[in-house]
């Protein structure tokens, strides 16, 4: 079975500073791992992935996340917070070598404030 | 352009008058899967479908049913809906073969909100 965790359902950043999500996952095969976001009003989409091959995965929007197999985590990160990343961020597993089958956390909502 | 289209994007109905929301998607995936989303549980799935005529259930599929019978539409059907199915649903599509399969994602709906009073 696959699981993951979000810590935190609520994160509260001031713009300009680093922004730290956190996921951990369990899961007994190797994983690929996701996080999603959701706009207000809007559908997910993805905001980077790791399969295999290197451990520090950038994604769009200046975002990233680095997979640690030893903490089994793979916390999302970005510098420098901006008012427009205000959203919900979704961390999601899979282990079946496609993207189907996502096993979806709880989310985090992010809140950017001046 | 490539989307998943969901409709209607919002619905109020009543305790157990049947409802369908259709999913469409333009892209030839093989997968297609519904969602639901609750506050405090994320995204949960209801059922999935690897292509035409094959179905299975994800981890909430009580109360609803499913069918694909062409590879671009995945209808969700409430045959007698109650207010505990009040949510926010969304289609999901994703490639299973081909090039695109290795990019491993999974493409979103805009969402349905479903109210039943």
């Amino acid at each position: 079975a696959q699981s993951v965790t979000q810590l935190g359902s609520h994160v509260s950043v001031s713009e300009g500073a680093l922004v730290l999500l956190r996921c951990n996952y369990s899961s007994s095969v190797p994983p690929y791992l996701f996080w999603y976001v959701q706009y207000p009003n809007q559908g997910l989409q993805l905001l980077l992935k790791y399969t295999t091959g290197a451990t520090l995965v950038k994604g769009i929007n200046g975002f990233e996340a680095e997979f640690k197999k030893s903490e089994t985590s793979f916390h999302l990160t970005k510098p420098s917070a901006h008012m427009s990343d205000a959203a919900e961020y979704f961390c999601a597993v899979t282990t079946t070598g496609t993207a189907s089958k996502l096993t979806f956390g709880t989310g985090t909502r992010l809140q950017v404030t001046l | 352009e490539a989307q998943v289209t969901q409709n209607p994007r919002y619905l109020i109905t009543v305790t157990g008058k049947k409802l369908t929301v259709t999913c469409s998607q333009n892209m030839n995936h093989e997968y297609m899967s519904w969602y639901r989303q609750d506050p405090g549980l994320g995204l949960r799935q209801i059922y999935y479908s690897m292509n035409v005529e094959v179905t299975d259930k994800g981890d909430v599929p009580e109360g609803y049913k499913v069918s694909r019978k062409e590879k671009r539409n995945f209808p969700l059907i409430l045959e007698s809906p109650s207010p505990n199915q009040t949510s926010l649903y969304f289609c999901a599509s994703s490639p299973l073969t081909g090039p695109q399969s290795a990019k491993n994602i999974q493409y979103f709906g805009a969402g349905t909100r479903l109210s039943v009073l």
